[in-house]
């Protein structure tokens, strides 16, 4: 079963520049999520979808940052314009959601952003 | 709000040795408990997933634990190998289809 995959692994950008991720989750799978994981801590939920639709998004920086989940398949996640704090780690992770056994999540190897 | 705190913060342990990390999280009515191992600029690799209605998950060398009415979890590592070494994350979930809040993790060093 192939696994999350997300694109690109790395990435540089100037401050003030817009980028994106992609993420493709496992086939089937319900849920998506996006993290923000700043150096030294603990990931930090962005949004997370529920097929296509937003389930949370409260701590989404949405004067700069968006997310879509077309299809309910793939999603990107967009910063613009960046500053030099959203210098991180950026992991998708996806569950299946079906029944109480079903809510592992698995996450991609993340996007590593520099933002200089 | 939900809060999650792992405690040590970094542990160096010489090969061989059981060891056993500790996660806390301060909101008892939680819905399931996730454990991740996380190498150096990779993601995050699932390894035990306990139910709220569980007491304890074992895979191979790894044991966790969980007490919800004291609010902790336990990662039992028995004879611990240098490729154990990463960072260990506890993530909670509070309903069915609520996002994780993760703890900070734990960095484990395993010396030959």
């Amino acid at each position: 079963e192939a696994g999350v995959a997300q694109s690109p692994r790395y990435k540089i950008i100037e401050k003030r520049q817009s980028v994106a991720f992609w993420c493709n989750p496992i086939s089937g799978h319900a849920t998506l999520y996006w993290y923000q994981q700043i150096l030294g801590q603990g990931p930090k939920l962005l949004i997370q979808f529920q097929n296509n639709g937003v389930v949370d998004d409260s701590q989404l920086p949405k004067d700069r940052f968006s997310a879509e989940r077309l299809k309910g398949v793939d999603s990107t996640l967009k910063i613009q314009p960046a500053k030099l704090e959203d210098s991180a780690v950026y992991l998708c992770a996806s569950s299946l959601e079906w029944g109480q056994k079903n809510t592992e999540a698995f996450f991609g190897q993340g996007t590593r952003l520099t933002v200089v | 709000k939900q809060e999650v705190t792992q405690i040590p913060a970094a542990l160096s342990v010489p090969e061989g040795e059981n060891l056993v990390l500790n996660c806390s999280f301060t909101d008892s009515a939680i819905y399931n408990l996730q454990w991740f191992r996380q190498d150096p600029g990779k993601g995050l690799t699932s390894l035990l997933l306990i139910q709220s209605s569980q007491r304890e998950q074992t895979s191979g060398r790894l044991n966790a634990s969980l007490d919800k009415s004291s609010g902790r979890s336990t990662l039992y590592i028995a004879a611990s190998q240098p490729g154990d070494s990463a960072t260990y994350l506890c993530a909670v979930r509070r309903n069915y289809g609520q996002n994780f809040v993760f703890g900070p993790g734990t960095r484990l060093s395993v010396l030959p």
